[in-house]
């Protein structure tokens, strides 16, 4: 079955530490891969996506994903956190076509001031 | 990039009614899906709808509870039928545009009182 993992619920950081996120993904053939970010109360926005060729990526807000395909890994990474950056972060990930997407069940980042 | 509008934003709605989410894109899709985010939760996608055809359900999904219209291409309901609490959830379109499966509507906070 297809599957997204994230291994870790919760993230503490300090505000101007560096970032990653954990991505593991379970698929028959290399699926699309994508970071989205919730802030409370709103709506999903969509970081970054992988769908071929380079194996960084680079997103908005200063994101970058890069994807392993050895360890079935698409971790996002940002070399300095922000307090906005404070939020729910889902990866996913879909077979492309009328697959729709399968979430992980999300990190919750927390910003030490 | 798609802009997609849902309407209504929230709901408080009593148990045992129903309630149509509508969901509008700003340019023609293909395909257009719908998920749901329990409380605390990641999303779970429930339909795939494409305009002309039956909307294709998820495992734990059925029409007579989440009945789906998707008149053209910009266009698409979803239907919460004979509401419970355990239906307390955001509910999110999304929209596949131009082969790429990445944009989100703000969502439809649903509580069933």
């Amino acid at each position: 079955a297809q599957s997204v993992t994230q291994p870790d619920i919760h993230i503490t950081v300090s505000e101007g530490a560096s970032l990653e996120l954990r991505c593991n993904y379970s698929y028959g053939a290399t699926p699309y891969l994508f970071w989205y970010v919730q802030s409370p109360g709103q709506g999903l926005q969509l970081l970054l996506k992988y769908f071929s060729g380079d194996t960084l990526v680079q997103g908005i807000k200063g994101f970058e994903a890069e994807f392993k395909r050895s360890q079935s890994s698409f971790n996002l990474r940002k070399p300095s956190v922000h307090w906005s950056d404070a939020a729910e972060y889902f990866c996913a990930a879909s077979g492309g076509g009328a697959d729709g997407l399968t979430f992980g069940k999300g990190t919750h980042l927390i910003i030490q001031p | 990039s798609a802009v997609i509008s849902q309407k209504p934003s929230r709901d408080i709605c009593q148990r045992g009614t129903s309630l149509t989410i509508q969901c509008q894109v700003d340019s023609q899709v293909t395909m257009m899906f719908w998920y749901r985010q329990q409380p605390g939760q990641s999303l779970t996608l429930i339909a795939t709808a494409n305009q002309g055809s039956e909307a294709t359900y998820e495992s734990g999904f059925v029409i007579d509870k989440f009945p789906i219209s998707r008149p053209n291409l910009t266009f698409s309901t979803l239907t919460v039928s004979n509401m419970s609490p355990e239906d307390s959830s955001i509910y999110l379109c999304s929209v596949e545009d131009r082969g790429q499966l990445a944009f989100f509507g703000q969502g439809t906070r649903l509580t069933v009182v």
